[in-house]
């Protein structure tokens, strides 16, 4: 049971413009939420996160959108830049972090020149 | 600071036999959490260590099991291997559990199982 999805595997996109991830949920209780980026042989790191309570959360280049009655959030990048190029997972959690991680499968972005 | 070191980070083993996997937390972090990594499923919990004790668990079988050392270094230990095992097992650390952006994640061991 996938309780979080990210229904693309890769996305590509031009460098300077851009890229969009999406993240879908099934889990009501989830109330915090969170996106990492992973690169090859290094472990995920921590990006960006938004709780419930708002609908959005916007750190530099990155913006996460949450909507709740659509149980879905996406991550905006802009510009891409080629360093941007990983796999990108979204996770949640329910209580406001208290419980454990739950990951979605990730999304490949290639950011291409 | 050094960061979360994993070791080894490769490893192959044969079906049915055993493995141990290391994590040695960033200085001062007391938990320790686990993860699998496989391409379909994404990172699964497997585990949380706080200050030696287990604190949460995911929905792994009893064949996956843990411990977590005075030093807060932790090991992971898988029975009875499966061919289905094989994945990059990651652990992560922060200072006391909580606050997700605050956890750190290790490189990872590659776990081969054939």
């Amino acid at each position: 049971d996938q309780q979080v999805k990210q229904n693309s595997p890769s996305l590509s996109v031009q460098e300077g413009r851009i890229s969009i991830l999406n993240c879908d949920y099934t889990n009501s209780m989830f109330d915090y939420f969170l996106w990492y980026k992973k690169y090859p042989a290094e472990g995920p790191t921590f990006l960006i996160s938004i709780s419930s309570i708002k609908d959005k959360n916007e750190d530099g280049r990155f913006t996460v959108f949450l909507n709740k009655s659509a149980k879905h959030l996406s991550l905006h990048i802009v510009p891409s830049q080629p360093g941007d190029s990983a796999v990108y997972f979204c996770a949640a959690s329910a209580l406001q972090g208290a419980q454990k991680l739950v990951f979605g499968q990730g999304t490949r972005l290639t950011i291409n020149p | 600071k050094a960061g979360v070191t994993q070791t080894p980070r490769y490893l192959i083993k044969t079906r049915g036999q055993q493995v141990t996997l290391s994590c040695s937390p960033i200085s001062g972090h007391r938990s320790v959490s686990w993860y699998q990594q496989t391409p379909g499923q994404g990172l699964q919990f497997l585990f949380e260590y706080f200050s030696e004790t287990q604190r949460n668990k995911g929905n792994f079988p009893g064949r996956f099991s843990g411990r977590q050392f005075s030093n807060s270094r932790s090991e992971m230990n898988v029975s009875t291997l499966e061919l289905g095992d094989s994945a990059l097992y990651l652990c992560a650390s922060s200072l006391e559990g909580r606050g997700y952006e605050t956890q750190y994640f290790g490189p990872g061991t590659r776990l081969l199982v054939l």
